[in-house]
C-alpha cells in the first residue's frame, strides 16, 4: 500500500535561514506527489505539485521542492523563511494505478522565530 | 466563488448522539471527501465520492455515513457519537481524484464527551 513519511515532526529556524522539509513515499511506477500547507486554525491549501516533467517544481511563497524518482522523495525547500511560514506542512501522494488518492504523511511543523 | 464551505465550525455532542457535518462546494467539482485530523496523525481519509450518487469508504468509514444526492453537498453524518470521533473534519472537492488541486473547507471541529 501507499505510504508517506514525513521525517521530521518538527522544524524550528531562525527567520531568513533555508529551510528543508523532508517527504518520502513507498516505489510506484507512477505517483503524483503534492505539499499542502495548514496555517493555524485553518484548512489546508495547496503549495505545490509534480504531475510530470521537470522534477523541480516551484510553489507559491517562494517553495519549491525537487521530484527525485530513486530515492522516492519529494523534499520541499525554501531558501529563506519568514515569520509568517510558520505552520504545518503536509506531503502527500496520489497513485492511480494502486486507485489510492492523496495519502498524506503525518505533517511537520515548521516555526520560524525572529 | 465561496469554495468549500462547512458548518456548523464548533460542535459538543454527548456519547451515542448523532449530527451531520456539512459540506457545500459551488465550484462544480465531481470530486469530494471527508478526512479527520488528529494530532500526529495528519489527515485520514474517511469516505469519498466521485460524482452524484457514487460514494466509497476511504481508510477509516466506520461510524460514519454520506450520501451525495446533488453535486454541490456532500454531508458526513456520525451515527453514535464516540469519545474516540473527537477531532477536526475537512471537507474537500477537487474536479477530479487523482492529480487534480484539492480544496479544503475551514474545518469542523468536533468534541465528543
Amino acid at each position: 500500500a501507499q505510504s508517506v513519511t514525513q521525517l521530521d515532526s518538527q522544524v524550528p529556524v531562525f527567520e531568513e535561514a533555508p529551510v528543508e522539509l523532508r517527504c518520502n513515499y513507498s516505489s510506484s511506477v507512477s505517483v503524483y506527489l503534492f505539499w499542502y500547507v495548514q496555517y493555524p486554525n485553518q484548512g489546508l491549501q495547496l503549495l505545490l505539485k509534480y504531475l510530470s516533467g521537470s522534477t523541480l517544481v516551484k510553489g507559491i511563497n517562494g517553495f519549491e521542492a525537487e521530484f527525485n524518482k530513486s530515492q522516492t522523495s519529494f523534499h520541499l525547500r525554501k531558501p529563506s523563511v519568514h515569520i509568517s511560514d510558520t505552520a504545518e506542512y503536509f506531503c502527500a501522494v496520489s497513485d492511480r494505478q494502486a486507485g489510492t488518492a492523496l495519502i498524506f504523511g503525518k505533517g511537520t511543523t515548521l516555526s520560524v522565530s525572529s | 466563488n465561496a469554495g468549500v464551505t462547512q458548518t456548523p465550525k464548533f460542535q459538543v455532542l454527548k456519547t451515542g448522539q448523532s449530527m451531520t457535518l456539512q459540506c457545500a462546494q459551488d465550484m462544480n467539482h465531481e470530486y469530494m471527501s471527508w478526512y479527520r485530523q488528529d494530532p500526529g496523525m495528519g489527515l485520514r481519509l474517511i469516505h469519498y465520492s466521485v460524482g452524484a450518487g457514487i460514494t466509497d469508504q476511504g481508510e477509516v468509514p466506520n461510524g460514519y455515513n454520506v450520501s451525495r444526492s446533488t453535486t454541490e453537498d456532500f454531508p458526513l453524518r456520525l451515527l453514535s457519537a464516540a469519545p474516540s470521533q473527537t477531532s477536526v473534519y475537512f471537507c474537500a472537492s477537487s474536479r477530479g481524484r487523482y492529480q487534480e488541486t484539492q480544496y479544503f473547507g475551514p474545518g469542523t471541529r468536533l468534541l465528543v464527551l
